[in-house]
């Protein structure tokens, strides 16, 4: 149980362009779901907290109006890297956790995005 | 200092021995704690959960949860080379509005 599905695993496009990533729980509801960016060789950065029916939550530093995020349905949360430019190719991770905002359960991650931009 | 420390590594041990990774944490009203296995180039894998003091195992895998020592760590026993990882420790804490707060991870080479 507890399966995240991420697509597209893999984009090449070229700068100025606009991607769209899709995060979603598939066999439970998640009213939070998480965006994560790793560059090479270094650790997981939060991006964003996307809540279900609300505007997400941004970590500092991360431009809400570059990185937009849309959590419609308890199943489905998308980031759309806007204008995209070369800096902003990195290995994104959505993650999706079983129950409430309140709960302790841990986070389950779908298997990442690697954007390059050209 | 970090939230949540971990020794970078990398951590070597040989094939079929015993690998212990370490994690320390600052906030003591942290409730939650898990340990993720990341490969190179993938997404982390939830490898343990563990709430409360003590140990908890599944297979190979041990986890220890010390409270009072804000400390938790992970035993892999009889190490295979595909264990060979970075792994990541997690702790979730309301004080940190109820995220994850990870580590930076400890890489695990595990020789034949």
């Amino acid at each position: 149980g507890a399966v995240v599905s991420q697509h597209p695993s893999w984009v090449i496009c070229k700068s100025g362009t606009s991607v769209k990533i899709e995060c979603r729980s598939l066999d439970f509801q998640a009213t939070t779901m998480f965006w994560y960016r790793q560059f090479p060789k270094q650790s997981l950065m939060l991006m964003a907290t996307s809540n279900e029916g609300s505007k997400a939550t941004y970590e500092q530093g991360v431009e809400k109006d570059k990185f937009l995020i849309n959590h419609a349905s308890l199943t489905l949360s998308t980031l759309t890297v806007t204008s995209a430019h070369p800096e902003d190719s990195s290995f994104y991770i959505c993650s999706a956790r079983v129950g409430s905002y309140y709960s302790n359960q841990p986070q389950h991650f779908g298997d990442g995005t690697r954007l390059s931009i050209l | 200092q970090k939230e949540v420390e971990q020794n970078s590594g990398p951590l070597s041990v040989p094939e079929g021995a015993i690998a212990s990774l370490n994690c320390t944490y600052s906030d003591r009203g942290s409730q939650s704690f898990f340990w993720y296995r990341q490969y190179s180039g993938k997404s982390p894998e939830l490898i343990m959960s563990i709430y409360s003091n003590g140990d908890k195992e599944d297979g190979r895998f041990t986890a220890q949860l010390n409270k009072a020592s804000q400390y938790v760590s992970l035993l892999i026993r009889d190490s295979q080379p595909s264990d060979s990882a970075t792994y990541l420790c997690a702790v979730n804490s309301n004080n940190a509005g109820n995220m994850l707060t990870f580590g930076g991870g400890t890489r695990l080479m595990v020789k034949p």
